[in-house]
C-alpha cells in the first residue's frame, strides 16, 4: 500500500496565484521529499525535508512538515504556466525504499 | 551529464513475449529502483537494489525479475509479458537512503 497520499488530486489556478498541495502519510519517516513530473517525463526532485525540520524554502517553494499529524504541505508562490505538472510526495523510512503517493495534478492557466 | 539512462523508450510486446528493460546511471550511486506508473495509481515500487550485489522486492514484484549487473546497471526482466504489465516504467537511483532520487525518462511498454 502507498505510504503517502496527496490532496487534492487536481488543482486548477490562474498565473500569479499560490498553489498549495498536501501530503499525509501513515508511519514514522526519516524524511519526506517532493517531486515534480511534467507530462510523460521522469520525476524531478524539488525539495527534501528531514523529520526534525518543520519548514524549508527553495525559491518559490515552501514545504512544511508536521510529524505529529503525519502531514506535509507544498506551497508554490506566484505560480507560472510552466509550473503545470504533477507533484508527488515521497516518504523515506530509512530502509532504502522511497514510497510515492498518487500525486496532485496542477494546472496553471495564463 | 547523462544521469539515469533507460532503454528502450517505447516497446510493444505480444502476450507471452519476454524482454529486458535496461537502466544505467553514471553518478556512482549505491541504490537503484524500478517503479511502474499507471493512471491514478502513482508510482509503485517493483524491485530495488540498496547496494551492488543486493536486490529486494518492492510493492508489486510479481511477474518481474531484476539483475544488479554492476554498480552502474540495474535491469528489469519480464519473462512472460501480460496485458496487466502495460505501464510506464521508471528507473531511479540515489546515493543512499535519506538522499534525493534521480529518475530516467521512462519506458512506455504496451503488451497486446
Amino acid at each position: 500500500s502507498q505510504q503517502g497520499e496527496e490532496d487534492p488530486q487536481a488543482l486548477s489556478i490562474q498565473e500569479g496565484e499560490n498553489a498549495t498541495m498536501n501530503c499525509s502519510y501513515k508511519t514514522s519517516i526519516n524524511n519526506l521529499q517532493w517531486y515534480r513530473q511534467n507530462s510523460g517525463r521522469g520525476l524531478v526532485h524539488l525539495i527534501l525535508i528531514r523529520s526534525n525540520e518543520r519548514e524549508k524554502h527553495s525559491g518559490r517553494l515552501r514545504v512544511t512538515l508536521d510529524t505529529s499529524k503525519k502531514s506535509s504541505s507544498l506551497l508554490i508562490t506566484a505560480s507560472r504556466a510552466a509550473d503545470t505538472a504533477s507533484y508527488f510526495c515521497a516518504t523515506d523510512l530509512g530502509y532504502s525504499t522511497l514510497t510515492f503517493g498518487k500525486g496532485t495534478m496542477l494546472l496553471v492557466s495564463p | 551529464n547523462a544521469g539515469v539512462t533507460q532503454t528502450p523508450k517505447f516497446q510493444v510486446l505480444k502476450t507471452g513475449q519476454s524482454m529486458t528493460l535496461q537502466c544505467a546511471q553514471d553518478m556512482n550511486h549505491n541504490s537503484m529502483y524500478w517503479y511502474r506508473q499507471d493512471p491514478g495509481m502513482g508510482l509503485r515500487l517493483i524491485y530495488y537494489s540498496a547496494s551492488e550485489g543486493t536486490t529486494d522486492k518492492g510493492e508489486v514484484p510479481n511477474g518481474y525479475n531484476v539483475s544488479r549487473l554492476n554498480k552502474r546497471e540495474f535491469s528489469l526482466r519480464l519473462e512472460s509479458a501480460a496485458p496487466s504489465q502495460t505501464s510506464v516504467y521508471f528507473c531511479a537511483s540515489r546515493e543512499t537512503m535519506n538522499t534525493e532520487a534521480f529518475f530516467g525518462q521512462g519506458t512506455r511498454l504496451t503488451v497486446v
